[in-house]
């Protein structure tokens, strides 16, 4: 089993819908958990980070369940320029090793 | 803003070459790491460091070595290139947890 695991997608939406991608991960122990955006040919960036209570930043809501190793990303009203790569993190362990998912690709259509 | 800056943005070696990718930090981070990114496989742990002169595996660390000298920057280093090795090439420094990106050196090995 993968570390951490993503459905590649690509996941097509019209604008204005909600979407949620999940990310399992296997390591009991992980202790911070992330989203990263990476648009077309580009470098990933930080979109958010996923707390055990849960985190809300505009349209983006990020979530944590530990019992069953996943964390989640949903998307409210989306936008043409939400269209991008979405890769979950998983730090674990006492180097911190990060572990990056294989990405959900998400394209909104109009 | 942190600036993550690689040497090149793209390579083109020729197999049995000597490589050396370069990166440098401005943001006197501690931490730096080398991650290649491959279509279906996503972004794999190659080297990271965690102080000058230190360095640790990752998870696919054959063919390749590292070198930090200076805190500022963290280089790759493909001792004999080899097609396999044909990649785009991620270099990421971090303070806490937030890993901040180069632009990305796609190399070719032909």
């Amino acid at each position: 089993r993968k570390e951490v695991e993503q459905d590649p997608g690509p996941f097509n939406v019209p604008e204005g819908a909600t979407v949620a991608f999940n990310c399992t991960y296997s390591n009991s122990a992980s202790q911070s958990f992330f989203w990263y955006r990476q648009d077309c040919r580009k470098e990933p960036k930080l979109l958010m980070s996923v707390y055990s209570s849960g985190n809300e930043d505009g349209r983006f809501t990020a979530q944590l369940n530990r019992a069953s190793q996943y964390i989640s990303l949903l998307i409210r009203d989306s936008k043409l320029s939400d269209s991008a790569t979405y890769l979950c993190v998983v730090i674990s362990g006492g180097y911190q090793k990060v572990t990056f998912g294989t990405g959900t690709k998400l394209q909104v259509i109009p | 803003d942190v600036k993550v800056t690689q040497s090149s943005r793209y390579l083109v070696k020729r197999t049995g070459e000597k490589v050396f990718l370069e990166c440098v930090q401005d943001m006197d981070h501690e931490n730096m790491f080398w991650y290649r990114q491959d279509p279906g496989l996503g972004l794999r742990l190659i080297y990271f460091s965690y102080d000058v002169k230190m360095k640790e595996k990752g998870d696919i660390p054959e063919g390749y070595s590292v070198s930090r000298e200076k805190k500022e920057r963290f280089s790759l280093i493909l001792e004999s290139a080899s097609t396999n090795q044909t990649s785009m090439y991620l270099c990421a420094s971090s303070s806490y947890n937030e890993q901040f990106f180069g632009p990305g050196t796609r190399l070719t090995v032909l």
